[in-house]
């Protein structure tokens, strides 16, 4: 198993561009989310997914869209990057009924916003 | 809203204990985890505690007291390797399925 694979895993942009971030598990969790870490403000939950076809806004979801269309897969899209959105991103996955197990994180994507 | 507060910085030395703790203020409470982050890494799971009480691992023990609102991460027989940030997460029900992280603490284990 892959476990959940982020890609790529640095990326550079300028403001106004738009880009998706890969997520992808092979683990067939139900639950799939994305979270962004800024220093000194932990992780923050932007989007996440409790089965293909279903998605919801977690905290701080503006300036992000996301889909479900498999099981295995969720990207995140930044629709017209900003600055603010600096930041590392994480992808995170797990069976939505066996909590005890945790989430497994993939391995981040730092983006820079120019 | 939800709410979880953990101290910024903790420092301790190698082989001793520390406990790291967790307040947390939120409705449709379903359970708490505590992950471990080493600096530019993932976080990874260490515990989930749904029930009041002390869960041990090894080297790590979780307490949580639901009526309290309060949970600690115990590290015992501290390591170098143990240097890293411990996050604690609250997973409620509330409006959703969702796990709100707390800013983390940073833990230095000095020789």
């Amino acid at each position: 198993n892959a476990g959940v694979t982020q890609t790529p895993k640095f990326q550079v942009l300028k403001t106004g561009q738009s880009m998706t971030l890969q997520c992808a598990q092979d683990m067939n969790h139900e639950y799939m989310s994305w979270y962004r870490q800024d220093p000194g403000m932990g992780l923050r939950l932007i989007h996440y997914s409790v089965g293909a076809g279903i998605t919801d806004q977690g905290e701080v979801p503006n300036g992000y869209n996301v889909s479900r269309s498999t099981t295995e897969d969720f990207p995140l899209r930044l629709l017209s990057a900003a600055p603010s959105q600096t930041s590392v991103y994480f992808c995170a996955s797990s069976y939505s009924h066996r909590l005890n197990y945790g989430y497994t994180f993939g391995s981040g994507t730092r983006l820079t916003v120019v | 809203g939800q709410n979880i507060d953990q101290p910024t910085e903790m420092t301790a030395t190698e082989g001793a204990i520390v406990q790291i703790n967790c307040t947390y203020q939120t409705s449709g409470f379903n359970g708490l985890f505590w992950y471990q982050q080493h600096a530019g890494e993932a976080p990874t799971f260490l515990s989930y505690n749904v029930l009041d009480g002390l869960e041990e691992k090894g080297r790590f023990s979780s307490f949580l007291s639901r009526s309290k609102g309060y949970s600690y991460l115990l590290l015992k027989e501290l390591q170098m390797k143990d240097s890293a940030s411990y996050l604690c997460a609250v997973h409620f029900n509330t409006g959703g399925f969702k796990t709100i992280f707390g800013a983390g603490t940073r833990l230095f284990v000095k020789a």
